[in-house]
């Protein structure tokens, strides 16, 4: 089973800054199986990112992703007011074939 | 744009079965993609409950395969979820998902709360 972990559990930034989230795996993930979602309080969650470093349509590019075998990140550029929410990752893989990293919490400083 | 929706009871009895179904728009199941629910718990993280083809074939979370059985109706453009024997721990916000040919989930639901209690 993969597990993702990700860090840190609370980011605390002000808009404008450059946001960093890392994802870490227990094994070695593929990167076309490596996707960033982003979920406001009520909301389900939106793709951001996948394949590691591929914007979903609509995503603006002040987010990116990259890395590779069990280092992921997504950074986000220069944070503006409705970046500020819960960030997952998610792995496809070996059985449980979909699992997810526990959550970053993006909020204003 | 494909669009789903959940809908089932929000409340059930401990020990009772949850039932929820995701009716599908905008996009016919039967055109293929896998089908997928996930749950939330309240304050906590996502978790996968299982994934459906539109012939039938089924993966589960090792987790909760005893209890779990997803199926798809494809004349009613729909695929539901049963989880059967609930407790306390079941209680979450339920999620219907779209599961792209690159396995990630890229369109979803709004999710349903589901709360397990006497």
């Amino acid at each position: 089973e993969i597990v993702l972990t990700q860090s840190p559990g609370t980011l605390s930034l002000s808009p404008g800054e450059r946001a960093t989230l890392s994802c870490r795996a227990s094994q070695s993930v593929s990167s076309s199986s490596l996707a960033w979602y982003q979920q406001k309080p009520g909301q389900a969650p939106r793709l951001l990112i996948y394949g590691a470093s591929s914007r979903a349509t609509g995503i603006p590019d002040r987010f990116s992703g990259s890395g590779s075998g069990t280092d992921f990140t997504l950074t986000i550029s220069r944070l503006v007011p409705e970046d500020f929410a819960v960030y997952y990752c998610q792995q496809y893989g070996s059985s449980p074939f979909y699992s997810f990293g526990q959550g970053t919490k993006l909020e204003i400083k | 744009q494909v669009q789903l929706q959940e809908s089932g009871p929000g409340l059930v009895k401990p020990s009772e079965t949850l039932s929820l179904t995701c009716a599908v728009s905008d996009y016919s199941i039967s055109s293929g993609y896998f089908w997928g629910w996930i749950r939330q718990p309240p304050e906590k993280g996502l978790e996968w409950i299982g994934s459906i083809y539109h012939s039938g074939s089924t993966y589960y979370n090792p987790s909760l395969k005893s209890r779990v059985t997803i199926s798809v109706d494809t004349s009613k453009n729909h695929f539901s979820l049963k989880l059967s024997s609930v407790t306390a721990a079941d209680t979450a916000v339920y999620y219907c998902a779209r599961i792209n040919v690159a396995d990630f989930f890229d369109y979803w639901g709004q999710g349903t709360l589901v709360t397990v209690s006497s």
